[in-house]
């Protein structure tokens, strides 16, 4: 059975200061997502990553998955408060349809 | 751009009563989704859909079932609502998985049975 951990579950950092999410599954998988999730709002997607060693990019946010060690994870450079949300992994079940498993997600309060 | 809206936004029902939640999608997506979201428990997966008049159950499919008549609206009906229902429910699209199957999120349904 797929678990998804994620960790920490909470997170308060001070702005400019660098801090890394761990998403970690229990079976193989090659396909990882990151969603970004405001309070009172839906989750938007920030990254799918498809295949060992990849690395996406966005602003202050960084991605990365290896599939080996079944580990993601996402690191925040020089965090402002304009990053202050839930984080969420989710890992595709594989097979042919795109199920997904959520991690808990991380909330990050960023403080300025 | 993707385009996933829910029926409401927050409703109230008491227990025992049948509750309709609706989903549209306007981009013609194969795949569609129901989860429930409570704290401590990330996203659940009620039902899945891959196709009209096609569904799958999820991880938590009891109490609730669906329905996929048109390619761009599925429901979630909770045959006869009970406290334990009290949620956030998100509805999901995606294209099939070859086609990339990023999942597209509505704004959420805060249901809450009194």
């Amino acid at each position: 059975e797929l678990k998804v951990e994620q960790n920490p579950l909470f997170l308060s950092m001070q702005e400019g200061k660098n801090y890394t999410i761990y998403c970690n599954y229990s079976t193989t998988s090659d396909r990882l997502y990151w969603y970004r999730q405001d309070p009172g709002k839906s989750l938007e997607s920030l990254f799918v990553l498809l295949s060992n060693g990849a690395v996406k990019q966005e602003g202050r946010l960084m991605a990365s998955l290896d599939t080996k060690a079944r580990l993601s994870t996402l690191h925040i450079t020089a965090a402002v408060h304009d990053l202050s949300a839930t984080y969420f992994c989710a890992v595709d079940r594989g097979g042919a349809t795109n199920k997904l498993i959520f991690g808990t997600g991380t909330l990050l309060a960023v403080q300025p | 751009d993707v385009k996933v809206t829910q029926s409401s936004r927050y409703l109230v029902k008491r227990t025992g009563e049948k509750v309709f939640l609706e989903c549209v999608q306007d981009m013609d997506h194969e795949n569609m989704f129901w989860y429930r979201q409570d704290p401590g428990l990330g996203l659940r997966l009620i039902y899945f859909s891959y196709d009209v008049k096609m569904k799958e159950k999820g991880d938590i499919p009891e109490g609730y079932s669906v329905s996929r008549e048109k390619k761009e609206r599925f429901s979630l009906i909770l045959e006869s609502a009970s406290t334990n229902q009290t949620s956030m429910y998100l509805c999901a699209s995606s294209l099939r998985r070859l086609k990339g199957g990023t999942q597209y999120f509505g704004p959420g349904t805060r249901l809450t049975v009194l």
